[in-house]
C-alpha cells in the first residue's frame, strides 16, 4: 500500500532550527512536496523536490533521498509565526498525492 | 502564482439540504481539480478528481449521488453535498493544476467550512 509517515508533533524555539523527517512509500514516485497549513486554512506551497538532494529557499529548505524514501524540510530561525502544521505528500505514478497527516510544529519563545 | 478561490469560505445548514460550493482558477486554466475534505486533526482525504468535460473520479468510500461534481469549465468546478447530515461537517478544499507532467504543483482554494446542523 501507499503510506506517508511524519511526526505527528514537534516542539523548538523561537530563532532555533528544526528538520521535520517524512517517509514514504508509494506506487512510483513523480516527487514529494511540503505544505504549511495554519488552522483553519487551507495549505500553502512550501517546496517540490523530484531529484535527489537539497533545495534551499530563505528559511525553508527541503532534502529529498529517493532510493532511502525519505525526505526533510529543514526551517531556520524560527519564527512564532511558523507555528503551524507542516504536510508531506508524494506524487505517485498516477500523478495523485498521497498525503501525511502532517507534523503540528509548536513554537515557543 | 496561481490563485484559487472557493465560494462560500463557511456555510451553515439543516439536516437534510444540500449545498454547492463552488472552486474557480481566477488567473489560470486548471485542466484538473482535486476536492479534499479534512476532518479536525486530520490530514487531507481526497474526495475526487475531477478533469473539465469529464465524470469526475471519485476515491473508494466516497458516494458519487451524495457529492456531485461538476466541472464544467476550465476555471469552475462545483461540488455540491446532498442532504447534507452532521458527519458530514468538515473542511472542504479545492486544489487545481495547470496539467501536463510538468506542472505538478496543487494550487489550493482557502477552504470551505460546512457545519451541518
Amino acid at each position: 500500500g501507499q503510506n506517508i509517515d511524519q511526526p505527528t508533533e514537534m516542539t523548538a524555539t523561537e530563532g532555533a532550527i528544526v528538520q521535520i523527517n517524512c517517509t514514504y512509500q508509494t506506487s512510483g514516485f513523480n516527487g514529494l512536496f511540503w505544505y504549511q497549513q495554519h488552522a483553519g486554512e487551507a495549505p500553502t506551497f512550501l517546496s517540490y523536490n523530484v531529484l535527489d538532494g537539497l533545495e534551499e529557499k530563505g528559511r525553508f529548505s527541503s532534502f529529498l533521498s529517493r532510493s532511502k524514501g525519505y525526505s526533510y524540510l529543514l526551517l531556520k530561525e524560527l519564527q512564532m509565526k511558523d507555528s503551524a502544521s507542516y504536510l508531506c505528500a508524494a506524487l505517485d505514478s498516477n500523478y495523485q498525492l498521497i498525503w501525511g497527516a502532517g507534523t503540528k510544529l509548536i513554537i515557543k519563545p | 502564482g496561481a490563485v484559487v478561490s472557493q465560494h462560500p469560505s463557511w456555510v451553515i445548514c439543516k439536516s437534510g439540504t444540500s449545498v454547492k460550493i463552488e472552486c474557480r482558477s481566477l488567473d489560470f486554466q486548471a485542466t484538473t481539480m482535486f476536492w479534499y475534505r479534512q476532518f479536525p486533526k486530520q490530514s487531507l482525504m481526497l474526495m475526487a478528481t475531477s478533469n473539465e468535460g469529464s465524470k469526475a473520479t471519485y476515491e473508494q468510500g466516497v458516494e458519487k449521488d451524495k457529492f456531485l461534481i461538476n466541472h464544467a469549465s476550465l476555471t469552475l468546478s462545483t461540488l455540491t453535498v446532498t442532504s447534507a447530515h452532521p458527519e458530514d461537517s468538515s473542511f472542504y478544499i479545492c486544489s487545481a493544476t495547470l496539467g501536463g507532467n510538468d506542472n505538478n504543483e496543487q494550487f489550493f482554494g482557502p477552504g470551505t467550512r460546512l457545519t451541518v446542523l
